[in-house]
């Protein structure tokens, strides 16, 4: 298995323009999530995701859309990047809905918006 | 609601002696947590995990945890340091009041390891 993968790794943006983080598991999982990472903040849920067809709004949705047309993929669109979402984005997946399921992370999107 | 503090933003420690990685917890409903290591520009893995069983939880290399509900306390603890340790450390809570599976993270704590 190849677990969570993320593309791009690495993205320079300006402001006002749009993109797709691509984020795909291969596990089977139910549970689909994406986080922002920045400096001395931990991570911060911005949507989730507990089933193909169901989204849901997390802790910083601002800004961000997302999907999920197949249980393998869950892309985060951001409309019109700002340099506030310059930051490290994480997708993660757990087999199923519920407190006690570790959450399996993908290695990362670095994005900066100038 | 729930939160996680982690005492300590940076610890430094030399190899072969403990490390002790503090981290407090609040929660309004019986918790999940969890201890993740972020080494550099890589993503998280999980060390170990607490879900109402067993109060001392053993991880993966060699770390382990204990679970004190009278102190909301989860700190992470390892008898001897290695080079490989050198890392980012997050403590992280989710409870069953929690939407969406959310998992609060502490603010992380950077560990040195030194020869």
């Amino acid at each position: 298995n190849a677990g969570v993968t993320q593309t791009p790794k690495f993205q320079v943006l300006k402001t006002g323009q749009s993109m797709t983080l691509q984020c795909a598991q291969d596990m089977n999982h139910e549970y689909m999530s994406w986080y922002r990472q920045d400096p001395g903040m931990g991570l911060r849920l911005i949507h989730y995701s507990v089933g193909a067809g169901i989204t849901d709004q997390g802790e910083v949705p601002n800004g961000y859309n997302v999907s999920r047309s197949t249980t393998e993929d869950f892309p985060l669109r951001l409309l019109s990047a700002a340099p506030s979402q310059t930051s490290v984005y994480f997708c993660a997946s757990s087999p199923r809905w519920g407190t006690s399921y570790e959450q399996y992370f993908g290695p990362g999107t670095r994005l900066t918006v100038t | 609601a729930q939160s996680v503090t982690q005492l300590d933003s940076h610890v430094s420690v030399s190899e072969g002696t403990p490390v002790l990685l503090r981290c407090n917890y609040s929660s309004s409903y019986s918790p999940s947590l969890f201890w993740y290591v972020q080494h550099p520009n890589k993503g998280l893995q999980l060390l170990l995990k607490y879900t109402s069983a067993a109060t001392l939880v053993k991880g993966i290399n060699g770390f382990e945890a204990e679970f004190k509900k009278s102190e909301t306390s989860f700190h992470l603890t390892k008898p001897s340091a290695h080079m490989s340790d050198a890392a980012e450390y997050f403590c992280v809570v989710s409870d069953s009041g929690a939407a969406g599976n959310k998992l609060t993270f502490g603010g992380g704590t950077r560990v040195l390891v030194k020869p």
